[in-house]
Parts: structure tokens; sequence; C-alpha cells
């Protein structure tokens, strides 16, 4: 299964665009990259998955280069209910066995 | 549809109690997982069933149990409760069919054992 790393925090302001990374160096051929957002006291809940290349939807955009090493999920024109764990999931869906990493806590300043 | 239903909510365990986590799911999905959540950190997955009568163990599966008799229902079960067992407990749904499913959260049971 394909490790990922991503930062643990970042900080933005309101109107901004933040991009958040994560890295998955041992990715296989038929893993996908998902990210799910996360507010307290709640489960996770979908935003985007992708397979290569560019992404998006109503909500963000997902961007994964050729070698699908990393992949960077950008959230346009953030506002405060932005504020949120992000993690990126990496892998098959249908072994059952989806590890998720640390996440990353971002904090939208107004 | 309701999705995935997780009961109760919370929860305080005396230590050495005992109690099952109930979730169901009416999306007729065949994966199921339980994750746990401590404060301040990530997930981590405890157990999870293809189907079923089949299930297999996570990350951290000591101390617990589950079964899945039905596609419905994933119940884990506590047997002795441990202060390491004070988390937040969320269930999770999948399709099985394609390689990019996406999970299905329940709005997890806050479970505190003093």
């Amino acid at each position: 299964l394909a490790k990922t790393t991503q930062p643990i925090s970042m900080d933005s302001y309101e109107g901004q665009e933040v991009n958040i990374t994560c890295s998955h160096n041992n990715i296989a051929t038929n893993d996908y990259i998902t990210w799910y957002q996360q507010f307290p006291s709640q489960g996770p809940r979908f935003i985007i998955q992708g397979y290569k290349t560019k992404v998006t939807n109503e909500v963000a955009s997902l961007f994964i280069p050729a070698d699908r090493k990393s992949s960077t999920l950008s959230l346009p024109r953030v506002s405060l209910s932005d504020t949120a764990v992000y993690y990126c999931l990496v892998g098959p869906g249908n072994t059952g066995k989806l590890i998720f990493g640390q996440g990353t806590t971002l904090q939208v300043k107004p | 549809n309701a999705g995935v239903t997780q009961t109760p909510k919370f929860r305080i365990l005396k230590i050495g109690q005992s109690m099952t986590l109930q979730c169901t799911q009416d999306m007729n999905h065949n994966y199921m997982y339980w994750y746990r959540q401590d404060p301040g950190m990530g997930l981590k997955l405890i157990y999870y069933s293809v189907g079923a009568g089949i299930t297999d163990k996570g990350e951290v599966p000591n101390g617990y149990n589950v079964s899945r008799s039905t596609t419905e229902d994933f119940p884990l079960r506590l047997e002795l409760a441990a202060p390491s067992q004070t988390s937040v407990y969320f269930c999770a749904s999948s399709y099985p069919d394609r390689l990019n499913e996406k999970l299905f959260f329940g709005s997890g049971t806050q479970l505190s054992v003093l």
C-alpha cells in the first residue's frame, strides 16, 4: 500500500487559493488518489478523486503529474468554513484495506 | 436514504466493561470499515469487511472483534474496555466493484473509558 506524506498544518486567509500537496512515491499502477475533508466531530467526506492529469469539480481541483508520485489539492478562494483537516488517500478501493495518513490541518483566517 | 448510521453517539464505560458499537448502512455496499480517531490524530483502521461473512484486521485490531452476518450491519465489539480505547469511532462503507471507490462515513461514536 502506498504511504502518503502531507504537511501537518497550513494557514491561509479568506479569499486566497490554497494548495495542499501529498507525496506518494510508492503509488501502484492501479491506485487512485482520493481526498477527504473532515470537520471537527464529523466523519470525513469525499472531496475529489483522480488517476492522472487534472480533475475539477464544484469544490476543488486535483493536479497529478505524469509520474503520479505526488498530487496537489487546490481549493479556490477559501472561506472560514473551509477550516478542516484534509486527508490524501491512495489505493485501489477494492482491496478493503484503506489506510489514512496523518492529514493536513488547514486554518483559514479572516 | 440514511446512509451510514452509527449508534450510540456517546458512551462512557468503566474499565473492564464490554459494549458493542452498532453500524448499519442502507446503500447496499459490500465493503464496510471501522476506524478510530484519537484526539488531534488521524484515522486508524481497526477492521474491515469485503462482504457478509468476511472480515479482516486493519492497523489496530487488538482489543476489538467484529462480525458481518448481513450486508447492512457491521458491529464492533469491545470485550474488556481499557482507557487506551477512549476515542471516536467511525464506521464507513463503499462499493466493491471498481478500483476507485469512495468511502461514506457515519457521524461517529464518542467513547470514553474511565
